[in-house]
């Protein structure tokens, strides 16, 4: 079934740490998305990418750094996680047109 | 700088009644303006959306509406039911920094509730 998976779904790290977020979607879609979400709070643009080998910052994306190496795999990595990182972290595509994102169950990540 | 406005922050209504939540944006290029209805603890999902060329769309309890000018968009559901307890996102679609490329700013949320 076509769908977008996000792993881990929990995580709980140390200060200082580097940690990966996985995406992977089967979707066909060309354009993927990162956003950090607060429990019922808005949604914030982290990166994205509109194919392989191009990426665009979002607002917060000054402390992680996403890859697109093949079209299917959108991973995100945070260098040295920090406790302001506590949050979920939403994976999302859409096709190229744009459109209807799709989002992925979410990875909630908690830094101590 | 971008922005997308949304209220109110909580709506509380009587099961039957209607719903209404507005959202501003700012940027006139925005083109495509979806809804999102997020349940505790699952992923948004994509309730209604609108493009710019319409003023008006509704599916079955759900309608959504654009006035261009006012750069105004609102969520209308009507008979509201307890399911429909969730919180509710809207989003503009922008053009991003390189051509072809889209990027969506979201409002920041309106948590409804339906009381039985």
């Amino acid at each position: 079934e076509a769908d977008i998976y996000q792993t881990p779904r929990y995580l709980v790290i140390g200060t200082g740490k580097k940690i990966t977020l996985e995406c992977s979607q089967t979707m066909g879609h060309d354009k993927m998305y990162w956003y950090q979400q607060d429990p019922g709070m808005e949604l914030h643009l982290i990166h994205y990418s509109y194919g392989v080998n191009s990426t665009e910052k979002g607002d917060l994306s000054s402390e992680s750094t996403v890859s697109r190496i093949r079209t299917e795999h959108f991973p995100l990595t945070l260098e040295s996680a920090r406790p302001s990182h506590t949050s979920q972290y939403l994976c999302a595509s859409t096709r190229l047109r744009g459109g209807e994102q799709f989002f992925g169950p979410g990875t909630r990540l908690t830094v101590l | 700088g971008e922005n997308v406005e949304q209220h109110p922050s909580t709506l509380s209504v009587q099961e039957g009644d209607s719903a209404v939540i507005k959202c501003t944006y700012s940027d006139s290029a925005s083109n495509y303006f979806p809804w999102y209805k997020q349940e505790l603890g699952k992923r948004p999902q994509l309730i209604i959306d609108i493009r710019s060329n319409v003023g008006e769309k509704k599916d079955q309890r759900i309608a959504v509406t654009l006035n261009k000018t006012a750069k105004h968009f609102s969520l209308h559901i009507t008979e509201t039911q307890p399911e429909d307890s969730a919180v509710y996102f809207c989003a503009a679609r922008l053009r991003g920094s390189t051509s072809g490329t889209y990027k969506y700013i979201f409002g920041t949320g309106t948590r409804l509730k339906v009381l039985a």
